[in-house]
């Protein structure tokens, strides 16, 4: 199975502040990745596909980047809105892997 | 609109089963791979099975091979997952989700609990 190791696990951050989080992949997954926000109790939410298009009705303050093994999730301003834990996701194979997961919290 | 609603979940003991079930809406079900997701309490997403848009393909991760089984009825529009010898560490909360471009909508869950 095709391993995605996710970094950093966590992070602080400031209202304002720039945050990329980085996806590696164990092979390389074309651009089959996904970026996904979600918040306590909730489900999941899509945020990029393709590894770079925007999903509809989310912010252009998250964009994501990267082709093959390495993508990055970039939130250009962190909002207060924006606290929460971001997952990337591979579909390049059936056996779907997800990153471990960055817990974005307040600085 | 698009909708995935779970159900089936619950409190049951070591080695008893449960079948969840996600019933979808607002879209052409028959036309769409769907997913099982779970996560642990406290712990990240963890992908579960795949079965294709007419049930012909199915796939799981090697964690529930030969426990669970992933099923659909596109003539009621619903998925299915049958739970069979559960463990503790199968207790999570067990999401839907349909596949476009990785999984793009999502049910609100359907927590499992195994506990004797």
């Amino acid at each position: 199975d095709i391993q995605m190791t996710q970094s950093p696990s966590s992070l602080s951050a400031s209202v304002g502040d720039r945050v990329i989080i980085t996806c590696r992949a164990s092979q390389g997954i074309r651009n089959d990745l996904v970026w996904y926000q979600q918040k306590p109790g909730k489900a999941p939410k899509r945020l990029i596909y393709a590894a770079s298009s925007l999903q509809s009705g989310v912010p252009p303050r998250f964009s994501g980047s990267g082709s093959g093994t390495e993508f990055t999730l970039t939130i250009s301003s962190l909002q207060p809105e924006d606290f929460a834990t971001y997952y990337c996701l591979q579909h390049n194979t059936y056996h779907r892997t997800f990153g471990q997961g960055t817990k974005v919290e307040i600085k | 609109q698009v909708q995935l609603v779970e159900s089936g979940g619950g409190v049951v003991q070591p080695g008893r089963s449960l079948r969840l079930s996600c019933a979808a809406s607002g879209f052409t079900f028959s036309n769409y791979d769907m997913h099982w997701v779970r996560q642990a309490p406290g712990k990240g997403l963890e992908w579960v099975a795949v079965i294709s848009y007419d049930g012909s393909d199915k796939y799981y991760a090697d964690s529930v091979k030969g426990r669970f089984t992933i099923s659909r009825d596109n003539s009621k529009n619903t998925l299915y997952v049958q739970v069979n010898s559960l463990r503790p560490e199968d207790t999570a909360v067990y999401y839907c989700a349909k596949n476009d471009y990785g999984m793009d909508v999502w049910g609100q869950g359907t927590t499992v609990t195994v506990s004797s």
